[in-house]
């Protein structure tokens, strides 16, 4: 059973557009990480958020923690395909050492 | 350059030959995992280790050994592959102190047939 579900699955979007990525789940979590994986990496972490209703902005990319810490979201402003990448999102479980994660949101940006 | 690294990248196997997949991190890190990866599914993780000599199960274990006999070492061993375990698999290590924000290795692709 997947604790966190990601949408969309795919988003394929032109250069200069904005897009949107969510992570929502039924369980609290302590904190939620964000990590973008390109093809042949591994995952790389992007940002830690840990209050409910925090915000947190990475250049042109902006994380939110819900108030309940229960969903996230990541908007890019003005993608570039250099934002290509597998977004993937994760949280600590109730189980001490337990990440789990989200599927991922396949992002392609189209110059 | 700090960095996890696995060994081999890449392993065509045989159904029933015991392998291994070494796992290093020169960081000093304290906690080390295992996770597969498959599409649609995300990944998963198999499982961890918060120190030397101390491991534990993830979601999907069964068919998997792990050992932490050294604090940079974290190697996965799978002593009967099935072909239901061909799969991308990821090491990652982390501080203690920041537990979830983890440094992954850069994979190895394994077939097993």
């Amino acid at each position: 059973t997947q604790l966190l579900e990601q949408s969309p699955q795919f988003l394929s979007i032109q250069e200069g557009e904005n897009l949107t990525v969510y992570c929502n789940s039924s369980s609290v979590f302590s904190s939620l990480q964000w990590y973008r994986q390109e093809p042949g990496e591994g995952p790389v972490l992007l940002v830690t958020v840990v209050t409910g209703g925090e915000v947190k902005k990475l250049k042109r990319l902006t994380f939110q923690f819900g108030d309940a810490r229960k969903d996230s979201s990541l908007h890019i402003t003005a993608a570039q395909p250099g934002d290509t990448g597998l977004y993937l999102c994760a949280g600590a479980s109730d189980s001490w050492g337990k990440l789990q994660f989200g599927a991922g949101t396949q992002v392609v940006v189209t110059p | 350059e700090a960095q996890v690294t696995q060994n081999p990248r890449y392993l065509i196997t045989v159904t029933g030959k015991k392998l291994t997949v070494t796992c290093s991190q020169n960081m000093n890190h304290e906690y080390m995992s295992w996770y597969r990866q498959d599409p649609g599914l995300g990944l998963r993780q198999i499982y961890y280790s918060m120190n030397v000599e101390v491991t534990d199960k993830g979601d999907v274990p069964e068919g998997y050994k792990v050992s932490r006999k050294e604090k940079r070492n974290f190697p996965l061993i799978l002593e009967s592959p099935s072909p239901n375990q061909t799969s991308l698999y990821f090491c990652a290590s982390s501080l203690m102190a920041n537990l979830y924000e983890q440094y992954f290795g850069p994979g190895t692709r394994l077939t097993v047939t």
